[in-house]
């Protein structure tokens, strides 16, 4: 079975600070793993995804995240918040290729 | 290019009428899917089909019927609409490759209202 969990419902950070958004997953195998973000009144746009290669992924927009199998947890990162970041962020994971699982998803809040 | 397009973006609609909304896709992926976006932002995958093969159909009232005439597109036919039928829902598409897959993409999502 897999499942992923979003720790954190709604995240606030102050323009410049760093961002995390945390992620941990259950799978009973080896999993790939994505981020992706709704902006409000858009689509979903992946961010970035892991998939048994490299454990640190870098996506776009400055962000990135790190694969760690013993914590399960796939955690997303941004050095500087820009105010263009602020929208819901959905940690998904998936083992099969068919069969797709999202987070409740993450807001994120940048004060200026 | 649009990669996986859906029409109509938004859709307003009384109760208790038959509405569809269609998916097409042009990234040549084997498999697309129905979400289902609540309230809460949580996505809810309600079907999913490969190569124009139902593979996936989780507890969806029998009112939502998935069409796939060709693997390039996926619709979806709501009868006898609800006012919990209103969402936003996500069409998207992925393909499987060795190690992991080279691509899983979203549509930009129909926001469907019932009034």
């Amino acid at each position: 079975a897999q499942s992923v969990t979003q720790l954190d419902s709604h995240v606030s950070v102050s323009e410049g600070t760093p961002v995390l958004l945390r992620c941990n997953y259950s799978s009973s195998y080896s999993p790939s793993l994505f981020w992706y973000v709704q902006h409000p009144n858009k689509g979903l746009q992946l961010l970035l995804k892991y998939t048994s290669a490299a454990t640190l992924v870098k996506g776009i927009n400055g962000f990135e995240a790190e694969f760690k199998k013993s914590e399960t947890s796939f955690h997303l990162t941004k050095p500087s918040a820009h105010m263009s970041d602020a929208a819901e962020y959905f940690c998904v994971v998936s083992e099969s290729g068919n069969q797709f699982y999202f987070g409740t998803g993450t807001s994120l809040t940048v004060i200026p | 290019d649009t990669a996986v397009s859906q029409t109509p973006k938004y859709l307003v609609t009384q109760m208790g009428n038959d509405k569809s909304i269609k998916c097409e896709q042009n990234l040549g992926h084997d498999t697309m899917y129905w979400y289902k976006q609540d309230s809460k932002k949580f996505l809810k995958i309600m079907f999913s089909y490969n190569n124009k093969e139902l593979i996936i159909n989780e507890t969806v009232p029998n009112r939502f019927s998935p069409k796939s005439p060709d693997k390039a597109h996926l619709n979806l036919h709501i009868n006898s609409l609800e006012l919990g039928d209103s969402a936003v829902y996500f069409c998207a598409s992925s393909q499987e490759a060795a190690g992991g897959f080279i691509g899983y993409t979203f549509g930009s999502g129909t926001r469907l209202t019932v009034v």
